[in-house]
């Protein structure tokens, strides 16, 4: 057990629609990532949030956000779902705003666009 | 596009090989790390190699980190059925945390 938690571990929704992941990160950390694996891309960085701000932007489309609250849980949403978003979303703390200390990674949310 | 490679992309063996896997990047790096993700799991940290030439020891697993600091491979020794996984790099630094494409071991029984 990573300490990070994720909810919902799994989520079936259509086209179109619109989902919101959410994360929390292990106690004392300040640092959330968000990633996105799928077979053929393997695992994506899509964004890092320190301490509410946003940190460093990856390969995160429009159609996705983020935002991490005052209490340092963060949420990823996820809009105008397309079958291509399909995929694994993991979300990572560490506690310092650099990416290369150590990340912990949550159990991931498996999203299935139908 | 900084590329980070991993290769082989399969490999399936025998409980009790040797095996190495390899890391390589397109440019240099200042630091590497490598994570062990089992399935259904989120990725776990393994080691981070930092010096040009170094080596780290972890049980049977040992890692090195290329004297140019464009490469780094792990090799396993006697490997066992709880080595199954995917090994993934990491490169750093940099804003954007780079992945390479990741190599997923098989040990057969």
């Amino acid at each position: 057990d990573s300490g990070v938690t994720q909810t919902p571990k799994h989520l079936i929704t259509a086209t179109g629609q619109r989902v919101t992941l959410r994360c929390s990160p292990r106690s004392g950390d300040l640092s959330v990532y968000w990633y996105q694996q799928s077979l053929d891309q393997g695992l994506q960085f899509l964004i890092q949030y320190y301490n509410g701000e946003e940190r460093a932007k990856g390969n995160i489309l429009e159609r996705f956000s983020a935002q991490q609250f005052p209490d340092l849980h963060s949420e990823l949403n996820l809009s105008s779902l397309e079958l291509g978003d399909s995929a694994l979303y993991f979300c990572a703390s560490s506690r310092l705003d650099s990416g290369a200390s150590e990340q912990y990674f949550g159990p991931g949310t498996r999203l299935t666009v139908t | 596009t900084q590329l980070l490679e991993q290769s082989p992309q399969f490999l399936s063996i025998q409980e009790g090989e040797n095996l190495t896997v390899y890391c390589n990047s397109s440019s240099v790096f200042s630091s590497l790390q490598w994570y062990r993700q089992e399935p259904g799991e989120g990725p776990v940290l393994l080691v981070t190699v930092v010096t040009g030439g170094e080596v780290k020891k972890l049980k049977r697993l040992t890692f090195q980190f290329g004297d140019a600091r464009k490469d780094s491979s792990l090799h396993i020794t006697a490997a066992q059925p709880g080595d199954t996984g995917l090994y993934l790099c990491v490169r750093y630094p940099g804003d954007n945390l780079f992945f390479g494409t990741g190599t997923r071991l098989t040990v057969i029984p």
